[in-house]
């Protein structure tokens, strides 16, 4: 199985300042196809898993720019530009390249 | 609007079974693969299948951790998937979402399945 990594798995944030999270897979994600299937989720308290992030760089419909993704083979970052308040939640990657799909253990942003 | 919506969640004993639903709207069910996950509680998130459309002939992928005593199913009629969750363990314990094929745009609210005695 792919094993997904992520530091820090806690994230204390000011207001406005820029938050990175980085993700580390075992394996390659790059998938036969040619694309690596990487995806960045934000879950609320009490709330299911958002879609960010799919493969690496693309932003979901409806998500802030401030939300980025980059990386590429075996290491991946998401990034927030200027954290606001609502971004507080816990972040996982994910990938879906090779079965099983596997996550990270999340990583919990809050503000300082 | 996409939704999806899980029911069926509830207390069992270890050993017994449940089957939960995943009603869907807004999307094309027929034409989408049907994936479910879980999160016990305050964990992570697992991956524990999902169920092809009716091009590739509905067939499935599971987790090992499930793999023999869950089924997924599908009603294309009815925009239904379905969870037969068979033997159950206390372990099996979670919260647990439908999302449509993967990167996995649009997920429930989630149904919560307490496996206790």
């Amino acid at each position: 199985d792919i094993v997904m990594t992520q530091t820090p798995l806690s994230s204390p944030v000011t207001l406005g300042q820029p938050a990175s999270i980085s993700c580390r897979s075992s394996q390659s994600l790059v998938h036969s196809d040619g694309n690596t299937y990487l995806s960045w989720f934000q879950q609320r308290p009490g709330q299911p898993p958002r879609l960010l992030i799919y493969k690496i760089s693309t932003r979901f419909s409806g998500v802030p720019d401030r939300f980025s993704g980059s990386g590429a083979g075996t290491d991946f970052t998401l990034k927030i530009s200027r954290v606001e308040a609502e971004d507080v939640g816990v972040y996982y990657c994910a990938q879906a390249t090779q079965f099983p799909y596997t996550f990270g253990p999340g990583t919990k942003l809050e503000i300082k | 609007e996409v939704q999806l919506v899980e029911s069926g969640g509830g207390l069992v004993q270890p050993g017994r079974s449940l089957r939960l639903s995943c009603t869907t709207s807004g999307f094309t069910f027929g034409d989408s693969a049907m994936s479910w996950f879980r999160q016990a509680p305050g964990k992570g998130l697992e991956w524990i299948g999902f169920i092809r459309n009716q091009v590739y002939g509905g067939t499935t992928e599971y987790a090992a951790s499930v793999k023999g005593r869950f089924t997924m199913s599908r009603d294309n009629s009815k925009g239904i998937a379905y969870l037969e969750m068979n033997s159950l363990k206390i372990e099996d314990t979670a919260v647990y979402y439908c999302s449509d094929v993967s990167p996995w745009r649009y997920w429930g609210q989630g149904t919560l399945v307490t496996v206790s005695s």
